[in-house]
């Protein structure tokens, strides 16, 4: 059984940087063809993928957020991390981790976590 | 990138009926050389993260009730409710997996008329 669950904190700052962190179990992501997402729900709206991490350690990325993402994986505490520099309020979303494959490209995203609220306020 | 675009963005519908929900891609999603559909449904109940219904456009993933079919191809493709039941309450999101970006549509909002 796949399970995964988010991390991090649920209020930052403008400006600052969030770090969130996917820990799973499951599955391994030294697998051929695994990977791992992350996702955001901004209160209220629709789904927005952010990135994707694989198993050979390519990593994808949301083009309008490039900048400002970075995602890593931790293949021996199985976690993925995800940062984000320069929050802004517009930031304020339930963000998700999924499992993911590749196989010639993307595919969908199943199993997800349970989401965080992270909060971006003064 | 491809967007995708969903209708109508909420919809009601009387127990028992039918709901049809629609999702057009803006650039073909089958891949020629397998003939598939690269789009997958998701449904999300208040407070919990979305769940997979249907990949491929039409085949229905494990333990998913009978009265949820997936249709369509190349641009268009439908999320169809047989009968619907109370349980079934929910936002309906379509994704494309044909190329990087993924993408999800906006959502559409299904409840009891």
């Amino acid at each position: 059984q796949i399970t995964l669950k988010e991390s991090g904190p649920t209020v930052v700052k403008p400006t600052q940087t969030l770090t969130l962190t996917c820990t799973f179990s499951g599955f391994s992501l030294s697998t051929s063809g695994v990977g791992v997402g992350w996702i955001r729900q901004p209160p209220g709206k629709a789904l927005e993928w952010l990135a994707l991490i694989y198993w050979d350690d390519d990593k994808r990325y949301r083009p309008s957020l490039k900048s400002r993402l970075t995602i890593t994986k931790d293949t021996s505490k199985n976690q993925v991390i995800l940062t984000m520099t320069n929050m802004d309020p517009e930031d304020t979303a339930t963000y998700y981790c999924a499992h993911s494959r590749y196989s010639s490209g993307p595919r969908w995203f199943d199993p997800w976590g349970q989401g965080t609220l992270v909060t971006v306020s003064s | 990138d491809i967007v995708m675009t969903q209708s109508p963005d909420s919809l009601a519908v009387s127990l028992g009926e039918r709901a049809t929900i629609n999702c057009k891609s803006s650039q073909n999603i089958l891949y020629g050389s397998s003939n598939k559909n690269y789009l997958a449904w998701y449904q999300q109940k208040p407070g919990q993260p979305p769940k997979l219904l249907i990949t491929w456009a039409s085949s229905r993933e494990s333990g998913v009730p009978d009265r949820f079919s997936g249709s369509g191809s190349g641009t268009d493709f439908t999320l169809t409710i047989s009968s619907l039941q109370a349980e079934d309450v929910a936002v309906y999101y379509c994704q494309q997996y044909y190329s990087s970006p993924p993408a999800f549509g906006q959502g559409t909002r299904l409840e009891i008329k």
